[in-house]
């Protein structure tokens, strides 16, 4: 089956550094992939859609400039936490379409532990 | 938009016992609904889903039962083993919006031995 690799499963780092997550589609080509974060015992938020060779789309009351969404081929995108914070800690995941049409499962990478310190 | 709202939060069933898990929709236009599983600490998998042109599907000891004049669609569980416990998650497309995923809140399952 479809499978999105993600990577690091764990990071920890220090306030004011910025960390990169990748997002790989191993076996089909992915032209939008999906960043969610979630918080203990809720469900996914969705952050922004990443959609090759253009600009991530946002969603509201997530900033842009912090969240750097990157996705330059068909196969990655990156999310990167610019200056990260104690409360930008949480558990990111990236998901993306294995089908052609929009209606087709959604399959999700492990997912990113982040801790901030 | 989509809205989609799940029930209940929890879920507490008897080993061997069925189990089932509602949501409801907010667009008629809607047309694709998967269901998701999550345990602690891991991603969600996709174990089930229906599209807007039949009414219901099953695998195995899952089914899932959809109502589109209603606006709901549920997740049957039957049989249910320790191993199902966990949270799950529906969903439904969001066509106004880059057909993304609006989710439902989770339901936590408890399987009890």
């Amino acid at each position: 089956g479809a499978v999105v690799s993600q990577h690091p499963s764990r990071v920890i780092c220090k306030s004011g550094t910025s960390v990169k997550i990748e997002c790989r589609s191993l076996d089909f080509q992915a032209t939008t992939m999906f960043w969610y974060r979630q918080f203990p015992k809720q469900s996914l938020m969705l952050m922004a859609t990443s959609n090759e060779g253009s600009k991530a789309t946002y969603e509201q009351g997530v900033e842009k400039d912090k969240f750097l969404i990157n996705h330059a081929s068909l196969t990655l995108s990156t999310l990167t936490v610019t200056s990260a914070h104690p409360e930008d800690s949480s558990f990111y995941i990236c998901s993306a379409r294995s089908g052609g049409v929009n209606n087709s499962p959604l399959h999700f990478g492990n997912g990113t532990r982040l801790t901030v310190t | 938009g989509e809205n989609v709202e799940q029930h209940p939060s929890t879920l507490s069933v008897q080993e061997g016992d069925s189990a089932v898990i509602k949501c409801t929709y907010s667009d008629s236009a809607s047309n694709y609904f998967p269901w998701y599983k999550q345990e602690l600490g891991k991603r969600p998998q996709l174990i089930i889903d229906i599209r807007s042109n039949v009414g219901e599907k099953k695998d195995q000891r899952i089914a899932v039962t959809l109502n589109k004049t209603a606006k709901h669609f549920s997740l049957h569980i039957t049989e249910t083993q320790p191993e199902d416990s966990a949270v799950y998650f529906c969903a439904a497309i969001d066509g106004d919006s880059n057909y993304q995923l609006i989710w439902g809140a989770g339901t936590k399952l408890i399987i009890k031995p």
